[in-house]
């Protein structure tokens, strides 16, 4: 299975600040990932398909980008309802497989 | 627009079969793949697998020899089972629409349902 490893695992941001969360698959999978927000409590909320590509209703401050084996998910400016925990997925092959996740919380 | 509903018993004794499913309300689940995915207390998504509506599935090896995905169009449903488990398939079992344009992706998600194994 292809190991999809991010980082970091946690940070520390303050309102407005960019972020920026790095995916890396063990082998090329082209731009086949996704990037889902996760609140406590909550269901996964997909915000980027096929690698850049922002999905209908998600606020422009979030970009993706990347190919083959490293992709980043920026914030541009971190507003207080983007606190939450992000996971990238990778689809290229099965079994499709999370990262592991990376919690945003409040500086 | 879609929604979806995660149902099922919340308390499964070990070494049995949990049996959960999910309502598609607002569409029709025909044209879309269908997939499972649970989240382990405190931990991360673990994708359990996905079925086409006309009944093709593919399975996470991890759990393909215990795994059955179907669907039930006549209803607008698809279900998950998941035998012989064990304490380490206590989790918040999500169902979710794949949509593959451009790739494959799960844009639409139901609540998600607490299931914990224990006797």
């Amino acid at each position: 299975a292809i190991q999809m490893t991010q980082s970091p695992s946690s940070l520390s941001a303050s309102v407005g600040d960019r972020v920026t969360i790095t995916c890396r698959a063990s082998q090329g999978i082209r731009y086949d990932l996704g990037w889902y927000q996760q609140k406590p409590g909550k269901a996964p909320k997909l915000l980027i398909y096929a690698a850049s590509t922002l999905q209908s209703g998600v606020p422009s401050r979030f970009s993706g980008s990347g190919s083959g084996t490293d992709f980043t998910l920026t914030i541009s400016s971190l507003q207080p309802e983007d606190f939450a925990t992000y996971y990238c997925l990778q689809d290229y092959n099965y079994p499709w497989t999370f990262g592991q996740g990376t919690k945003v919380e409040i500086k | 627009q879609v929604q979806l509903q995660e149902s099922g018993p919340g308390l499964v004794k070990p070494s049995e079969t949990l049996s959960l499913t999910c309502t598609v309300s607002g569409g029709s689940i025909s044209s879309f793949y269908w997939s499972w995915i649970r989240q382990p207390p405190g931990k991360g998504l673990e994708w359990i697998g996905y079925m086409y509506y006309s009944g093709s599935t593919n399975y996470n090896p991890s759990l393909k020899s215990r795994v059955t995905i179907s669907v039930d169009t006549s209803k607008n449903q698809f279900s998950l089972k998941l035998s012989s488990v064990t304490a380490a398939d206590t989790a918040v079992y999500y169902c979710a629409r794949v949509s593959t344009w451009a790739s494959n992706y799960m844009d639409v998600w139901g609540n998600g349902t607490t299931v914990t194994v224990s006797s």
